[in-house]
């Protein structure tokens, strides 16, 4: 089963747009990634978040984790066209087997 | 860089024939990962492997196979092809202790027919 939640499952939005997207476990998270995808390749490595409160930014890509690290979002500022793809949420669920939310797919129009 | 390569980008195969996917990997990692991702479903974990010989089962590993007889090489095998097997299948590959480092290869679209 799903132990990872991600909404929206996708989203459009305006170039210059910002836009949230969110993952949720039901249980305490001890390592939370953040991957992006571009269509029909392979995952890459966006971010990583350990600690309660945490919270990481790379580029216009900022991601935080919750204080009871059960919540993780990602947010990006005044969208571009090179934002499109599909970003996923992984999570260690133990001996680091890796589990993923189902990914929202994300279109930016210019 | 690190590289994670597959054998084949698109692939397509009938009902009841063997396939083999390929997944090399050049920097000595010791896990490797194979993943078949749908719409809807996400990324689904099919097997894994800690070190030459050994597998382990993932989530769904039903109709699969696997092989890693070299480190750096890690094949997913359909011994019968079926259409619900119809998917994009991912190979990862990892350092122990290191999820973060998880490196994917491009994929191979399978269409079985």
């Amino acid at each position: 089963s799903q132990e990872l939640e991600q909404s929206p499952q996708s989203l459009i939005v305006q170039e210059g747009k910002n836009l949230t997207i969110n993952c949720t476990s039901s249980k305490t998270l001890y390592g939370l990634y953040w991957y992006k995808q571009k269509y029909g390749e392979g995952l890459i490595f966006l971010m990583m978040l350990q600690k309660g409160g945490e919270e990481k930014s790379h580029e216009k890509i900022t991601a935080k984790l919750d204080e009871k690290k059960q919540q993780s979002s990602l947010h990006i500022t005044a969208s571009q066209p090179s934002h499109a793809g599909i970003y996923l949420c992984g999570a260690d669920r133990g001996s680091y087997i890796p589990t993923f939310g189902r990914g929202t797919s994300l279109i930016v129009h210019p | 860089d690190v590289k994670v390569t597959q054998s084949s980008r698109y692939l397509v195969k009938r009902t009841g024939e063997k396939v083999f996917l390929e997944c090399v990997q050049d920097m000595d990692h010791e896990n490797m990962f194979w993943y078949r991702q749908d719409p809807g479903l996400g990324l689904r974990l099919i097997y894994f492997s800690y070190d030459v010989k050994m597998k382990e089962k993932g989530d769904i590993p039903e109709g699969y196979s696997v092989s890693r007889e070299k480190k750096e090489r890690f094949s997913l095998i359909l011994e019968s092809a079926s259409t619900n097997q119809t998917s994009m299948y991912l190979c990862a590959s990892t350092t122990t202790g290191a999820l973060e480092t998880q490196y994917f290869g491009p994929g191979t679209r399978l269409l079985v027919l």
